[in-house]
């Protein structure tokens, strides 16, 4: 499958406890992306990485929230002391550019927390 | 920052019919306006973008226009069918960085 992937599909925790989630981005992208969403809205944008370098963070990832992309591959989302309130769909999605143009991005399934 | 504001919330057209999603952004810096599919339960899928250098652009069924004077796009679906019924989102941003996201429009195609 060269499409992105995230892991895992699905994570049930106790408020409190520490999760981590994986994405695995198309092999050629360069550019990273997470976003969250919630039932019945739009995702929301969390971060997003070129290569290894974060380069912008939404307000709404709180201090409990880190993200990494150490080798510019693979990314993984951290949330600490979860709370209910962090209960959403995690999407990943990548891009690439070509021809100094913009691409599309490339959504993985998503990976559904429930906090409760 | 951009925000985007999409309408209607909810779309019931009769199979046959054309559809027609509205949106509007508020940063005049954004030039790139995608638009994806969501089927239930499914990731987010890309059906046709539009950069701001273009006033419209069509595929098949499918059609966007832009107006940057006044801020707004807008999705054409001719000839819906069944498998048009999915939530639909606009976005906005610039040069493919972050996409803020509209609230999304629920179309449900009446056979």
């Amino acid at each position: 499958d060269t499409g992105v992937s995230q892991d895992p599909r699905h994570k049930i925790t106790k408020r409190g406890q520490n999760v981590t989630f994986r994405c695995d981005p198309i092999s050629e992208h360069n550019r990273l992306y997470w976003y969250r969403q919630t039932l019945g809205q739009g995702p929301e944008f969390l971060t997003y990485f070129q290569n290894e370098a974060q380069l912008e963070k939404s307000r709404l990832l709180s201090d409990r929230f880190s993200a990494e992309r150490p080798k510019g591959s693979f990314s993984t989302l951290e949330i600490q002391r979860t709370e209910q309130g962090d209960s959403a769909m995690y999407l990943c999605a990548s891009s690439g550019r070509t021809g100094g143009g913009y691409n599309e991005q490339f959504f993985g399934p998503g990976t559904r927390l429930t906090v409760l | 920052g951009e925000n985007v504001e999409q309408h209607p919330s909810t779309l019931s057209v009769q199979e046959g019919d054309s559809a027609v999603i509205k949106c509007t952004y508020s940063d005049s810096a954004s030039n790139y306006f995608p638009w994806y599919k969501q089927e239930l339960g499914k990731r987010p899928q890309l059906i046709i973008d539009i950069r701001s250098n273009v006033g419209e652009k069509k595929d098949q069924r499918i059609a966007v226009t832009l107006n940057k004077t006044a801020k707004h796009f807008s999705l054409h679906i001719t000839e819906t069918q069944p498998e048009d019924s999915a939530v639909y989102f606009c976005a906005a941003s610039i040069s493919n960085y972050q996409l803020i996201w509209g609230a999304g429009t629920k179309l449900i195609i009446k056979p």
